[in-house]
């Protein structure tokens, strides 16, 4: 079983809609980490959670760490939106990233 | 603001050669990790260096070496290439405590022919 397990592993939404994607690990973690990643193209870190909520323009990062779960939101979705969004931990006192599967969202115009 | 910067951005190579891959981290920032990202797959971790220690190791092959030098970048050494080792490396770097932030460089795409 992947320590870190994203959902769904792909989605597909209308322009403007409220797009929400989902995160669960199964072990202790020091810090969540939220990337995207556009096709070929490098990773960029959207938010670095330990506990409660980030917002950042359109995007909200929540964390539960009783719950061990983590939601990445994204209000009035947008075709440039399309990319794949990755959630990573870092475990205890590792300072490796271990990372989930990515979720492949596609925004339609 | 200054990134990661990896050099170089793309590099093909023969099978059984050498490649050497580079990484400036973010001034001031102490510590380097580098991943490997297989065609399709998530990224692996495969070493990282705090104040030019390793502090800690993955999934990277005995034919694979890397060090943190005095001005903190990073060099990833891979030598005996195989058609696998094609992938795209990033490397990130962060400020000490693995609960700050990594910021990833834009990677270093190798392909194995």
């Amino acid at each position: 079983k992947n320590e870190v397990e994203q959902s769904p592993q792909n989605l597909t939404a209308q322009e403007g809609e409220f797009i929400t994607i989902n995160c669960s690990y199964s072990v202790g973690i020091s810090a969540l980490h939220w990337l995207q990643q556009h096709p070929g193209g490098g990773i960029v870190s959207l938010f670095m959670l330990s506990s409660g909520k980030k917002k950042h323009g359109r995007l909200i990062a929540t964390i539960n760490i009783q719950e061990k779960h983590s939601s990445l939101h994204i209000t009035a979705s947008h075709p440039r939106d399309s990319a794949v969004y990755i959630c990573a931990v870092t475990l205890g006192s590792n300072y490796k990233l271990t990372f989930g599967k990515g979720t492949l969202l596609t925004v339609n115009p | 603001a200054a990134g990661v910067i990896q050099s170089p951005r793309h590099l093909i190579k023969e099978k059984r050669e050498t490649a050497t891959l580079k990484c400036y981290p973010i001034p001031r920032h102490d510590t380097v990790y580098w991943y490997q990202q297989g065609p399709g797959q998530d990224p692996q971790f495969l070493i990282s260096f705090y104040e030019k220690m390793q502090s800690d190791k993955g999934s990277i092959p005995d034919r694979f070496s890397a060090q943190q030098f005095s001005d903190y970048h990073s060099e990833l050494n891979m030598s005996s290439l195989e058609l696998g080792d094609s992938a795209l490396y990033f490397c990130a770097s962060s400020f000490g405590d693995p609960t700050y932030e990594q910021y990833f460089g834009p990677g270093t795409r190798l392909t194995v022919t």
